[in-house]
């Protein structure tokens, strides 16, 4: 158990549907990341929080969206879902200069 | 901006076999490096990581990289496979220096490893 914990850990959903996924980060870390890994794009950053505030942006479409609650946990939203969208998606928590820990994963299936 | 290259997509070696596994990075600062392995539908778990200091670097299971600035590489090794380390490898670059921890990673490297 890394300390990471993501739910659901399957998803399977019809394209044009919204979706949340939930990360509770390690205790006492307060970055949140995510990340998408699919077969064609790989491992790709998405968003970053930092104690509730976002803090940097990656490759995140405009259909999905963040946020880091007051007790840290973080929720991705996704909607207008497609097929592309289907992939894996990772959180990870870190502390400064500690290094990052990866959650086990949320697979979505959009279908 | 900063980029990771991971020559090989797959690599297949013989159990008890040397296990190399080749990432070349690029960064206009100095980076941070980070090998991740990844099993099959599990997370990704970090292997071994370096940051500043002794450029040889051991991780855990037996792995071990060195940080090669000459050669803007980090190549992962381990002296004899075993069954076990059939998964995939993650070479990840970081910028510190900036104050937020985004991971750029390479496209992953598939070990498998034979009896």
């Amino acid at each position: 158990d890394s300390g990471v914990t993501q739910t659901p850990k399957h998803l399977i959903t019809a394209t044009g549907q919204r979706v949340t996924l939930r990360c509770s980060p390690r205790s006492g870390d307060l970055s949140v990341y995510w990340y998408q890994q699919s077969l064609d794009q790989g491992l790709q950053f998405l968003i970053q929080y930092y104690n509730g505030e976002e803090r940097a942006k990656g490759n995140i479409l405009e259909r999905f969206s963040a946020q880091q609650f007051p007790d840290l946990h973080s929720e991705l939203n996704l909607s207008s879902l497609e097929l592309g969208d289907s992939a894996l998606y990772f959180c990870a928590s870190s502390v400064a200069g500690k290094g990052y820990t990866f959650g086990s994963g949320t697979r979505l299936t959009v279908v | 901006a900063q980029s990771v290259t991971q020559l090989g997509s797959h690599v297949s070696v013989s159990e008890g076999a040397l296990v190399l596994l080749r990432c070349n990075y690029s960064s206009s600062v100095p980076p941070y490096l980070f090998w991740y392995v990844q099993y099959p539908n599990q997370g990704l778990q970090l292997l071994l990581k370096y940051t500043t200091g002794a450029t040889l670097v051991k991780g855990i299971n037996g792995f071990e990289a060195e940080f090669k600035k000459s050669e803007t590489s980090f190549h992962l090794t381990k002296p004899s496979a075993h069954m076990s380390d059939a998964a995939e490898y993650f070479c990840a670059v970081s910028n510190m220096n900036t104050g937020f921890q985004k991971l750029v990673f390479g496209t992953g490297t598939r070990l498998l490893v034979s009896p």
